[in-house]
């Protein structure tokens, strides 16, 4: 079965300054997606960035970048410039392609921004 | 838009008691999905469905059922709440469905604003 692995439970920044969040997951699967999603405290679920495992360029979404690395099973995402609207649970997600593609979820990670 | 519809947005039941948690999409998509999040946990899958007309288990569908009422439309339903069961519930829906190919465009899940449900 897939994991995804979150193991910052809390992280946090000044703004305008950049901050990483890690990610790594297990899978035996070759061709999968994976998400960042955001969840500020209306509870709603927004997506962030996601990444397709058969590209190798990392994606980017204005602030937001990733890193991927698939031989070491890791997603982390990079926020630049960082926002105090960016204060947020983070979570990554790993989505199944065979089968339903369900979205296997990290336990999230709760990132503050300090003014 | 409207999106990916739920409600109640809040509810409180007591034990035994069962309820309903409707989810609409008006998105056409094919398939549709139930979470749970509790804390430390992340999101959790309890059924899916593919497709209009079928549904499956997920992580955790113990104490639950589901009904793919059309393609629009899946309810999740708790017949007997136990405080357990006390989280907040989120559906999902998304574009493809099974199978799909690895180079689709679409494969993103969009989800609901959530349902609170405290079981006492």
């Amino acid at each position: 079965a897939q994991t995804v692995t979150q193991s910052q439970p809390e992280m946090s920044v000044q703004e305008a300054e950049t901050v990483t969040l890690s990610c790594t997951y297990d899978t035996s699967e070759s061709d999968y997606y994976l998400f960042w999603y955001k969840q500020p405290p209306s509870r709603q679920m927004i997506l962030v960035i996601r990444q397709e495992a058969y590209k190798q360029q990392n994606a980017t979404e204005n602030r937001f970048s990733v890193n991927f690395q698939k031989a070491a099973k890791s997603f982390s995402l990079k926020i630049s410039d960082s926002q105090l609207g960016d204060a947020a649970m983070y979570f990554c997600a790993y989505r199944v392609l065979q089968g339903a593609q369900k979205l296997v979820f990290g336990q999230g990670t709760r990132l503050t921004i300090n003014p | 838009n409207a999106g990916v519809t739920q409600t109640p947005k809040f509810q409180v039941l007591k034990t035994g008691q069962s309820m309903t948690l409707q989810c609409a999409q008006d998105m056409n998509h094919n398939s549709m999905y139930w979470y749970r999040q509790d804390p430390g946990m992340g999101l959790r899958l309890i059924y899916y469905s593919a497709s209009e007309g079928t549904t499956d288990k997920g992580e955790v569908p113990n104490g639950y059922n589901v009904s793919r009422l059309n393609k629009r439309e899946f309810s999740l339903r708790l017949e007997s709440a136990a405080p357990s069961q006390t989280s907040v519930y989120f559906c999902a829906s998304s574009e493809v469905g099974y199978p799909v190919s690895v180079s689709s465009g679409a494969n993103v899940l969009t989800f609901g604003a959530g349902s609170r449900l405290t079981v006492l």
